[in-house]
C-alpha cells in the first residue's frame, strides 16, 4: 500500500497560535481525509480534502478553524487555527484510492499536538 | 448517521489463546467493514476488511465474520502473540470512499507472555 508521511510528528504550541500539518503520499490517491484522535479515544473525521476545491467538513468542524488545502493528488495540509488547549489531540491524515488498491484506506503516523 | 459500537474496551489474554472483538453498526447501508491495529505512537494500520457480500474472511491468524441481518461483525485472532498487543478499531463505511469511515471506540488488547 502507499505510504503517508506527516510533518511534524509532534509539537507544543502556545494558545492563540496556528499550526499547519503536512501530509505527503508517495503515490497519487483519489481521496484524502483528516481525522482527529483525542488521547485514548477513537477517530473522528474532520473533513475530506478535495483536490483543487474546498474541503468538505463534517458536522462540528468549520473551515475557519481547520482550513485544508489539497493542491494535487499526493499532498494536503491541515491548519489548526487560533489554538486552545481543547485542540490538544492527535491529527491523522488518511489516503484512499491508490493504484495498488482502490478501496483500502491507510494512515500517516499522526501529529501529536499539545496546546499550552 | 452511522453509529458503531465496539466491545470489549479492554481485553487481556494469555499468549497462544484466542481473542475476539465484536462490533455492531446501525446503518444497513454500510457495506464495507475494515479493522485497524494501532500501536503506540503510530497511525492505524489496516489488518483485514470485509465487504457485505461475504460472511467471513481469513488471513493467517486473523479472521473477520459479518452478520448483515444482525448488523454485527467480529474480529478473531488465534494463537495470539505479545506483538498482537495494540489498540484495535473496527469501522463501517457506506460507499466506495473507504477512508470516510465511522470508527468504534477501540479495544486495547494485551497479550501476556
Amino acid at each position: 500500500s502507499a505510504v503517508i508521511s506527516q510533518k511534524p510528528s509532534r509539537d507544543i504550541c502556545q494558545r492563540g497560535t496556528s499550526l499547519t500539518i503536512q501530509c505527503q503520499v508517495d503515490s497519487q490517491v483519489t481521496m484524502m481525509f483528516w481525522y482527529r484522535q483525542q488521547p485514548g479515544q477513537s477517530l473522528t473525521l474532520i473533513a475530506t480534502a478535495n483536490q483543487g476545491s474546498e474541503a468538505t467538513y463534517e458536522s462540528g468542524f468549520v473551515i475557519d478553524k481547520f482550513p485544508i488545502s489539497r493542491p494535487n493528488l499526493t499532498f494536503s495540509t491541515l491548519t489548526v487555527s487560533n489554538m486552545s488547549p481543547e485542540d490538544s489531540s492527535i491529527y491523522l491524515c488518511s489516503g484512499q484510492g491508490a493504484q495498488a488498491s482502490n478501496t483500502e484506506a491507510f494512515f500517516g503516523q499522526g501529529t501529536r499536538l499539545t496546546v499550552v | 448517521g452511522e453509529n458503531v459500537e465496539q466491545h470489549p474496551s479492554t481485553l487481556s489474554v494469555q499468549e497462544g489463546d484466542s481473542a475476539v472483538i465484536k462490533c455492531t453498526y446501525s446503518d444497513s447501508a454500510s457495506n464495507y467493514f475494515p479493522w485497524y491495529k494501532q500501536e503506540l505512537g503510530k497511525g492505524p494500520q489496516l489488518i483485514i476488511d470485509i465487504r457485505s457480500n461475504v460472511g467471513e474472511k481469513k488471513d493467517q491468524r486473523i479472521a473477520v465474520t459479518l452478520n448483515k441481518t444482525a448488523k454485527h461483525f467480529s474480529l478473531h485472532i488465534t494463537e495470539t502473540q505479545p506483538e498482537d498487543s495494540a489498540v484495535y478499531f473496527c469501522a463501517a463505511n457506506k460507499g466506495t470512499n473507504a477512508g470516510k469511515s465511522t470508527f468504534g471506540d477501540g479495544t486495547t488488547l494485551t497479550v501476556k507472555p
